[in-house]
């Protein structure tokens, strides 16, 4: 079975640009999260699908990034406008049930 | 606030000897324990979890101690290799309600040959 897939792996983006990440969850997950990484803040949480419902749209992260999932095999984060402190990695996972969820490789953005 | 703790931000041992890594909660609600791996450059990779209903959950070299009454646990790593130098994540969700995990802020480990 193939794994959560994400791309870019990297992206670079001036600031005020509009970057989008992509994200295929694992076939049959109904649950799809989005999480930001990054060492002075750990891992955060932006956004929250369950079969395909925004059930949770990260509180403090709701007015620049905005997630969507057209279907159940794909979402995309949309960060707009991009500021530098926006630099981090973006971390897409999928989950099935109440299982642990499985995480993908994640997509490195740097804003300069 | 910290809803999940991890107490060390890092930690040193030897090849071969055992890794002990803590973890404590606030919430009572919360029943199901996954811990992660994390090496440079990946994604968070799910090692070990555990439920509330169990106090103890091994797999391999990889034992989780879990005990409710005092809101903790650990993760245990017996013979520790080079080769497991990397990132832990303890983890909590609450089974009821909204499903999402609530992540620790990582203990990194090394293993020294």
């Amino acid at each position: 079975d193939a794994g959560v897939t994400q791309t870019p792996r990297h992206e670079v983006a001036e600031k005020g640009q509009t970057i989008i990440l992509k994200c295929e969850p694992v076939s049959g997950h109904n649950d799809l999260f989005w999480y930001r990484q990054t060492k002075i803040q750990g891992l955060e949480l932006l956004s929250y699908f369950r079969s395909k419902s925004l059930m949770e749209d990260g509180g403090a992260f709701k007015d620049r990034f905005k997630a969507e999932m057209l279907n159940s095999s794909f979402s995309t984060l949309k960060i707009q406008p991009t500021e530098p402190k926006d630099s981090a990695v973006y971390l897409c996972a999928s989950a099935r049930g109440n299982q642990a969820p499985l995480f993908g490789e994640g997509t490195r953005l740097s804003v300069l | 606030q910290q809803q999940v703790r991890q107490s060390s931000q890092s930690l040193t041992v030897w090849e071969g000897e055992t890794a002990i890594l803590n973890c404590s909660y606030e919430n009572s609600a919360f029943d199901y324990f996954p811990w992660y791996q994390q090496f440079p450059g990946e994604g968070p990779a799910l090692l070990i979890a555990i439920r509330s209903v169990s106090d103890k959950k091994e797999d391999g070299r990889f034992t989780i101690f879990f005990n409710k009454r005092e809101k903790n646990l650990s993760l245990h790593i017996k013979d520790s290799q080079p080769g497991d130098s990397a990132t832990y994540f303890c983890a909590a969700s609450a089974s009821s309600g909204s499903w999402q995990l609530i992540f620790g802020s990582g203990t990194q480990l090394t293993v020294m040959p």
